[in-house]
């Protein structure tokens, strides 16, 4: 069973702390992705990364950075959290290079729903 | 202008009725297209996937790609309450890329 593990549910920090959210998966993937949700909004891309220290920006990378230091794990960090950083945050990962005519099947984490206060 | 238009409802029917969901798209690169379903606390899984215009059947469900007017669309026939969730259509230039979602469509079958 393929599995995308983050390691909180739920988070409750303080404006100006430092967090960090944590993903594993156990599938080998290349490729691993930070969105965060909101309503109206949808899911926006934050980061995502190819390989292991290798990242790329999303839509919304502002206020965020990753760490990709092995391959099963990606780091989102909130460098200094404010309050509308309040989300749901999920990661992501998917099979990397050219699966041919299929398209990416993205396999997601239960989502962390974090609260700046 | 977003990449990828998605009705957000909330829409609710009945249970048994053909419920439509829409998305729009304005990159003509895009060739993968795909619908998530994403039920309530939890992440989105993939529920269907095609790369070229024309339906898709599996079940109960139909994805249908229109490339020259850039619209997808997932039909349910005989929609159940355990249909109730929130539909993504995700989209992708190439294959092994990053995903552009839509906004994401809450729906509901009643009983």
């Amino acid at each position: 069973d393929v599995k995308v593990t983050q390691s909180s549910r739920y988070l409750v920090k303080r404006t100006g702390e430092k967090v960090f959210l944590e993903c594993v998966q156990d599938m080998d993937h290349e490729n691993m992705f930070w969105y965060r949700q909101d309503p109206g909004l949808g899911l926006r891309l934050i980061y995502f990364s190819y390989d292991v220290k290798m990242k790329e920006k999303g839509d919304i990378p502002e206020g965020y950075s990753v760490s990709r230091e092995k391959k099963e794990r990606f780091s989102l960090i909130l460098e200094s959290a404010s309050t509308n950083q309040t989300s749901m945050y999920l990661c992501a990962s998917s099979q990397g290079g050219s699966q041919g005519r299929r398209g990416t099947e993205a396999f997601f984490g239960q989502g962390t729903r974090l609260t700046v206060v | 202008q977003k990449e990828v238009e998605q009705d957000p409802g909330p829409l609710s029917v009945p249970e048994g009725a053909i419920v439509s969901l829409n998305c729009t798209y304005s990159n003509s690169a895009f060739q993968y297209f795909m619908w998530y379903r994403q039920y309530s606390r939890k992440g989105p899984e993939l529920l269907m996937y095609t790369y070229s215009s024309g339906n898709k059947e599996d079940g109960r469900f139909t994805a249908q790609v229109d490339k020259s007017s850039k619209y997808i669309s997932l039909f349910i026939r005989d929609s159940q309450p355990s249909d109730s969730a929130t539909y993504l259509c995700a989209i992708e230039e190439t294959s092994g890329s990053r995903l552009t979602f839509g906004e994401g469509t809450q729906l509901t079958v009643n009983p």
